[in-house]
């Protein structure tokens, strides 16, 4: 059964530091894996990763994907509170049948504290 | 571009009323999707369309019904709701990029459904 891990499940910082959420994946036929930021509605798109090794990044976010150990980082340096929100890390697998559909983790809740 | 719009926003029902959750894009995807998210599970898939005229379950379908009205619309239906189906639903739309790759997702507002 494919699945997708996120963790930790929750995370407390304050202003000014640096996390890493983790999402770890178990799919047949890995095709791409996406992360999401959902604040108060609706989840909305961050980055997309197919290869291993290359980081997206955006500002103060970034991302990477290791094909090999089938697990990918997401880290944010100097955060701020708005920042503050789920992460959703989601896959699509071979088995998606060419359909897009993507399996997502539990999410992890990151409070910046001020 | 409105995007991906939904309705309702919030409603409440008792155990074995039924209702229909609508959900209309406007950016000419082929592919459209039914979530439902609970607290601590992250999103589940309940069904899905990948083009119009198909539709197809999800991880949860089990008390939902959906209909492709169209290749912009897409609703979902409840026919005997009870208290477990409480949730918030999310509607999403997307299309294949190169290779055949999914694109991002969009995603509506979200509806929240109690039922009691």
């Amino acid at each position: 059964e494919d699945k997708v891990v996120q963790s930790p499940l929750s995370l407390v910082v304050h202003e000014g530091d640096t996390v890493t959420l983790n999402c770890s994946y178990e799919v047949t036929n890995f095709r791409s894996l996406l992360w999401y930021k959902q604040e108060k509605k609706a989840p909305t798109f961050l980055f997309m990763l197919t290869s291993s090794g290359i980081e997206k990044k955006s500002g103060r976010l970034s991302s990477i994907l290791d094909k090999k150990e089938l697990f990918s980082i997401l880290n944010i340096t100097a955060t701020q509170t708005g920042d503050s929100a789920v992460y959703l890390c989601a896959v699509e697998a071979e088995s998606s049948s060419n359909t897009g559909k993507l399996i997502f983790g539990q999410g992890t809740t990151l409070q910046v504290k001020p | 571009n409105a995007g991906v719009t939904q309705t309702p926003k919030f409603q409440v029902l008792k155990t074995g009323q039924s209702m229909t959750l609508q959900c209309a894009q406007d950016m000419n995807h082929n592919s459209m999707y039914w979530y439902r998210q609970d607290p601590g599970m992250g999103l589940r898939l309940i069904y899905y369309s990948a083009s119009e005229g198909t539709t197809d379950k999800g991880e949860v379908p089990n008390g939902y019904n959906v209909s492709r009205l169209n290749k912009r619309e897409f609703s979902l239906r409840l026919e005997s709701a009870a208290p477990s189906q409480t949730s918030v639903y999310f509607c999403a739309s997307s299309d294949k990029g190169f290779w055949g790759l999914a694109y991002e997702q969009y995603f509506g507002p979200g509806t929240r459904l109690t039922v009691t």
